[in-house]
């Protein structure tokens, strides 16, 4: 079975900079997976940040950025601020119309 | 408005069906492949299904395999996911998900509100 890794929780200060991974349990993440990374808050649905590992979806500021790092895709978002406290999932295409999300990684800015 | 708008959720016993719908608006929806994923409460977002433009190729997590059946009406501008023998552990919001174009990349850009689905005796 599948499975795509998350950090549960992460912390950042306001301002600062801080990358998300997303790996795979059994190969190394790589374009070929189409990673994409979705915000969510409570009680909303998801929102899409980054798609095809490294393109800002419209309207997303320029502080969130996709890359791959190692074998794991990764989202930077740099200068942090209040509102980016949220859920953050990524999901990769494993092919045949089918996809695997990750865990998701619960942000807190303090 | 360029719009997903999920319906159908409620209150089913375990072993009862449901049928979800997703009203699309504001776009050529016959041009989108969509998709389901659900959130069980206080959980991670799960793919669920998956299906092509005609509706002539669907996919499903294993999760559901042969119990849900994905569809649309591309008259009605309408996505369905009609849920049988239904467990609690398929308790959960379902959101519809626009899958983003170009099609050689292979994400969602549009999602639902969401519809509840709550499975209790």
């Amino acid at each position: 079975q599948t499975v795509v890794t998350q950090e549960p929780s992460f912390s950042v200060s306001p301002g600062g900079t801080v990358t998300l991974t997303c790996g795979l349990s059994s190969d190394s993440v790589s374009t070929s997976y189409y990673p994409s990374w979705y915000q969510q808050t409570p009680g909303q649905a998801p929102r899409t940040l980054i798609y095809n590992t490294n393109t800002r979806s419209s309207g997303v500021p320029d502080r969130f950025s996709g890359s791959i790092l190692g074998n794991k895709a990764a989202l930077t978002i740099t200068g942090a601020q209040a509102d980016d406290e949220s859920d953050y999932y990524c999901v990769l295409y494993m092919g045949s119309g089918i996809w695997v999300f990750g865990g998701g990684t619960k942000l807190t800015v303090l | 408005e360029v719009q997903l708008l999920d319906s159908g959720g409620g209150l089913v016993q375990p072993g009862g069906s449901l049928r979800l719908s997703c009203a699309a608006s504001g776009f050529t929806f016959s041009s989108y492949p969509m998709s389901w994923v659900r959130q069980a409460p206080g959980k991670g977002l799960e793919w669920v299904s998956h299906i092509s433009t005609s509706g002539g190729s669907v996919y499903y997590a294993d999760s559901v395999k042969g119990r849900f059946t994905i569809s649309r009406d591309n008259s009605k501008n309408t996505l369905y996911l009609q849920m049988s023998s239904l467990r609690a552990e398929d308790a959960a919001v379902y959101y519809c998900a626009r899958r983003g174009l170009p099609l050689g990349y292979w994400y969602f850009d549009l999602w639902g509100r969401g519809t509840l689905v709550t499975v209790s005796s």
